[in-house]
């Protein structure tokens, strides 16, 4: 039990929507991050934010954007969806001390069509 | 780019210890290894973490060589529900978001 929930669990869209992802986590956790996992390959790093600002982003384009919220909670947007963005999308949260632990929640399955 | 080697799969005989290996020829003095595990469809699951020395929860032991150029993870006594891609990990001090997932080793533990 990592304490870190998602939703939804699973959802469609359709090539040019947007998605909204929700991720939370206990409190005292002050760092967020969101993975993308296409199948068969490792997490991929997309962003994540200390105290509610940006603070580190990988190799993702600008429609990918996120926000973490004072009470634990962080949401991923993605718009103009294309069909290479199904994915399992991953959020994890610690708290910014030396060698601390990540926990991940148990994902978003993203099919889109 | 993942900075850890390792193989991309190895097989165990259940109620055998399962030691998987990772090369991190390249870490940093201020680079923690971690280990993490997936089973199918699920999150990662966090194992293990060291910086130097050796350590031991109730789930694995993490050995560190004291170049700290490798490690190895091992499972005491593997049984089935512990078939799963173990992924290695080098973490900077202080950048508490971001881990490189490599490929992972594929472990799959046999009755």
């Amino acid at each position: 039990e990592t304490g870190v929930t998602q939703s939804p669990t699973h959802l469609i869209k359709t090539r040019g929507q947007q998605v909204t992802l929700r991720c939370s986590s206990q409190s005292g956790h002050n760092t967020v991050s969101w993975y993308q996992q296409a199948l068969g390959q490792g997490p991929q790093f997309i962003f994540q934010y200390y105290r509610e600002e940006e603070n580190g982003r990988g190799n993702f384009p600008p429609r990918f954007s996120g926000l973490q919220f004072p009470n634990y909670s962080s949401e991923l947007n993605v718009n103009a969806l294309e069909l290479d963005d199904s994915a399992l999308y991953l959020c994890a949260w610690g708290r910014e001390t030396s060698g601390n632990t990540i926990y991940f929640g148990e994902g978003s399955w993203l099919t889109v069509v | 780019d993942a900075k850890t080697t390792q193989p991309t799969s190895m097989d165990c005989a259940e109620g055998r210890a399962a030691n998987l290996p990772c090369n991190h020829s390249t870490i940093s003095g201020n680079e923690y290894v971690y280990w993490y595990r997936q089973i199918h469809s699920q999150g990662p699951q966090y194992i293990i973490h060291g910086l130097k020395n050796n350590e031991t929860n109730e789930m694995a032991s993490l050995i560190i060589t004291e170049d700290r150029k490798s490690s190895t993870l091992i499972l005491p006594h593997a049984t089935l529900r512990d078939t799963a891609v173990y992924y290695c990990i080098v973490r900077v001090v202080g950048n508490t978001g971001k881990l490189i997932f490599g490929q992972g080793t594929t472990l799959q533990v046999k009755p």
